[in-house]
């Protein structure tokens, strides 16, 4: 069975600093990986999404994630973020030849300050 | 991407009754719906899958007859609260998606549920 560690509760970091949110997960069998975000009181919102091919994912408002079998992570960065990235934060993990039910992780709250 | 509307974004009942929670796709045929519910804080826990036309499949520890869940057309999915307490008050999320892919699913926005 799937599942996802997402290390971190919570993640304080200064505006325009550098940021990493780590997720590692396990599974038996190939996997296709994804990272959401969600803001107060909302649904989620696919950031990016490893399915197969380059293993560096690039997605939306800046973020990418590099998927790396051999530690069985998907870390998501950010060179440099913004007071409005604050949120809750959610990796996610499907398996292949399934039903493709995602596991989410237990989210990383990113509170970026001024 | 595709659009999942969920409605309503914010709903108060008071305690016994029911409430039924709507989650449209709007520009896709979904074929499956699923519904979530978040406590504060925590992450998503799957309280069922539904497939347009037959019964939903419920995760263990989840009470079917409280929490009905139709799915009778290609872009309609409710959720029904049926006499609801308030250990019921939590944020629901519905997503949905065109047939079983890798591509995963999209998410309505949310409902915000509380039961005085």
């Amino acid at each position: 069975a799937q599942s996802v560690t997402q290390l971190d509760s919570q993640v304080p970091v200064f505006e325009e600093a550098p940021v990493e949110l780590r997720c590692n997960y396990s599974s038996s069998v190939s996997v296709y990986l994804f990272w959401y975000v969600q803001y107060p009181n909302q649904g989620l919102q696919l950031l990016l999404k490893y399915l197969s091919g380059s293993t560096l994912v690039k997605g939306i408002n800046g973020f990418e994630a590099e998927f790396n079998k051999s530690q069985t992570s998907f870390h998501l960065r950010k060179p440099s973020v913004h007071i409005s990235d604050t949120a809750e934060y959610f990796c996610a993990v499907s398996e292949g030849g399934g039903s493709y039910i995602p596991t989410f992780g237990r989210g990383t709250s990113l509170i970026v300050h001024p | 991407g595709a659009v999942v509307s969920q409605h309503p974004s914010r709903v108060i009942c008071k305690s016994g009754t029911s409430v039924k929670i709507e989650c449209r796709s709007l520009d896709f045929q979904a074929t499956t719906m699923f519904w979530y519910r978040q406590f504060p804080k925590q992450s998503l826990m799957l309280m069922a899958t539904s497939n347009e036309g037959s019964k939903a499949t419920y995760e263990q520890g989840v009470e079917k007859d409280k929490f009905l869940i139709n799915h009778a057309s290609l872009t309609l999915s409710t959720l029904t609260v049926t006499s609801a307490h308030p250990e019921d008050s939590s944020f629901y999320i519905c997503s949905a998606r065109q047939g079983p892919s890798k591509e995963g699913a999209f998410f309505g926005q949310g409902t915000r549920l509380t039961v005085v």
